[in-house]
């Protein structure tokens, strides 16, 4: 089955660092690939997605590239604020079930000033 | 353009009643879709439905059910309520034709007593 596996956090930074948050999938054909985030006490925001191979989302200065080769959808910043603490979840739809999205576990940022 | 929108925001049931809850999609969008938020098992697919037939389906009891009406709007009901089912509840809507990004709501906090 399709199944999307993300780092485990919490991940530290302090205000101005870099943010790398992996994350790679398992899916049958060419599935889509999304990066949401969840700031507290909210739903899920779309941060960038990606539809195709070699293709690069980016968004907020956020940027994830997918990479079929490595089944990989990292998730990057050059420089994090503290506005950019909260959880981030790395998904995918696949072909056989377009409506369904299927969640990595989730990766908490704490950003410090 | 509205958002997705979830009533109620908050809920406190008694164990074996049952509960609805409501989610109105983005205007044009045809396919909402439900998940379970727990801090034990993430996020987990409950179900999509698309012009009114649910399409998807994940791998909970038959306690959990929805529908979905001519104008799009879908409730899911989960009756004979367990301690367990205390979660956020989110809805997201999409056009869901070639993995297309779905759009959350804020979600149903609901509390299982």
């Amino acid at each position: 089955g399709n199944s999307v596996t993300q780092m485990e956090g919490p991940v530290t930074l302090s205000e101005e660092a870099f943010l790398t948050i992996n994350c790679t999938y398992t899916a049958t054909g060419y599935p889509s690939l999304f990066w949401y985030v969840q700031y507290p006490g909210e739903g899920l925001q779309l941060l960038l997605k990606a539809t195709k191979a070699d293709d690069k989302g980016s968004n907020k200065g956020f940027e994830a590239t997918y990479r079929k080769e490595t089944t990989s959808f990292h998730l990057e910043k050059g420089s994090v604020q503290v506005s950019d603490s909260a959880v981030y979840f790395c998904a995918l739809s696949a072909a056989d079930s377009w409506g369904k999205l299927q969640f990595g576990a989730g990766t908490q940022v704490v950003v410090t000033p | 353009k509205a958002g997705v929108t979830q009533t109620p925001r908050y809920l406190i049931k008694t164990r074996g009643q049952q509960v609805t809850l409501s989610c109105s999609p983005i205007s044009g969008h045809r396919s909402v879709s439900w998940y379970q938020q727990t801090p034990g098992q993430g996020l987990q697919f409950l179900f999509e439905y698309f012009s009114e037939t649910q399409r998807n389906k994940g791998n909970f009891p038959g306690r959990f059910s929805g529908r979905q009406f001519s104008n799009s709007r879908s409730e899911m009901n989960v009756s004979t309520l367990e301690l367990g089912d205390s979660a956020l509840y989110l809805c997201a809507s999409s056009l869901a034709t070639g993995g297309d990004e779905a759009f959350f709501g804020q979600g149903t906090r609901l509390t299982v007593v």
